[in-house]
């Protein structure tokens, strides 16, 4: 069974203070590894898909990367736009996505 | 629209009730998902429709759930005798063959 660890639980961050996310996986077939971000009371907004361990994604503060073990997400100068909790999910060869229970985080202005 | 659209945004409900909850996905995707989401939890898998037939059914929890799909675009998520436990965020996702899947706004189901 696919299974996600997402690390931490939460994170506080200062503005402008860049820290990173982990999402260790373990899945039989990796197709692909999504990230996504979800603000309250909303659904999960897509960022990025990484398919092979080497791969980098990047989108203005944020940057993805992914081995075959686990992926992380680096946040670069956060801004308290950034506040969300951010979902890591894997995908096997059955599409279905499986995902960890999210790094919520909060960054103070 | 150009998103996931799913209604209603909220819904409560007596516990031994029926609800039906709807999706429409983005125009043109063939794969259709649904998630269930708890507090503090990630969303939880129940089905996915490839087309009109349900190519996945594994995470829904019980015989009480059900989801159709006719013809291949709008779902609706059936569930009967509802129970306290089956409250929860009900998320909608829709993706083209084999890429990145885009997600509702969720159905908030309260079950009192």
């Amino acid at each position: 069974e696919d299974q996600v660890t997402q690390s931490p639980e939460a994170l506080r961050l200062q503005e402008g203070e860049s820290s990173s996310l982990n999402c260790s996986y373990t899945v039989s077939g990796l197709r692909g590894l999504f990230w996504y971000r979800q603000d309250p009371g909303k659904g999960p907004e897509f960022l990025f898909t990484l398919y092979s361990a080497g791969e980098e994604k990047e989108k203005e503060r944020l940057k993805a990367t992914l081995t075959k073990k686990e992926s992380f997400l680096h946040i670069t100068a956060p801004k308290p736009e950034d506040s969300a909790t951010y979902l890591c999910a894997v995908q096997a060869g059955d599409y279905k996505l499986s995902f960890g229970a999210g790094t919520t985080v909060t960054v103070r202005a | 629209g150009a998103g996931v659209s799913q209604t209603p945004s909220n819904k409560v409900t007596e516990k031994g009730k029926y609800v039906e909850l709807r999706c429409d996905p983005i125009s043109g995707h063939t794969a259709l998902y649904w998630y269930r989401q708890s507090l503090g939890q990630g969303p939880e898998f129940l089905i996915y429709f490839q087309g009109t037939g349900a190519a996945d059914d594994s995470g829904l929890p019980n015989d009480r759930f059900f989801a159709v799909r006719p013809e291949g675009s709008v779902s609706t998520l059936k569930i009967q005798r509802t129970e306290r436990g089956d409250s929860a965020v009900y998320l909608c996702a829709s993706s083209a063959e084999g890429l990145e899947a885009f997600f509702g706004q969720g159905t908030r189901l309260t079950v009192v």
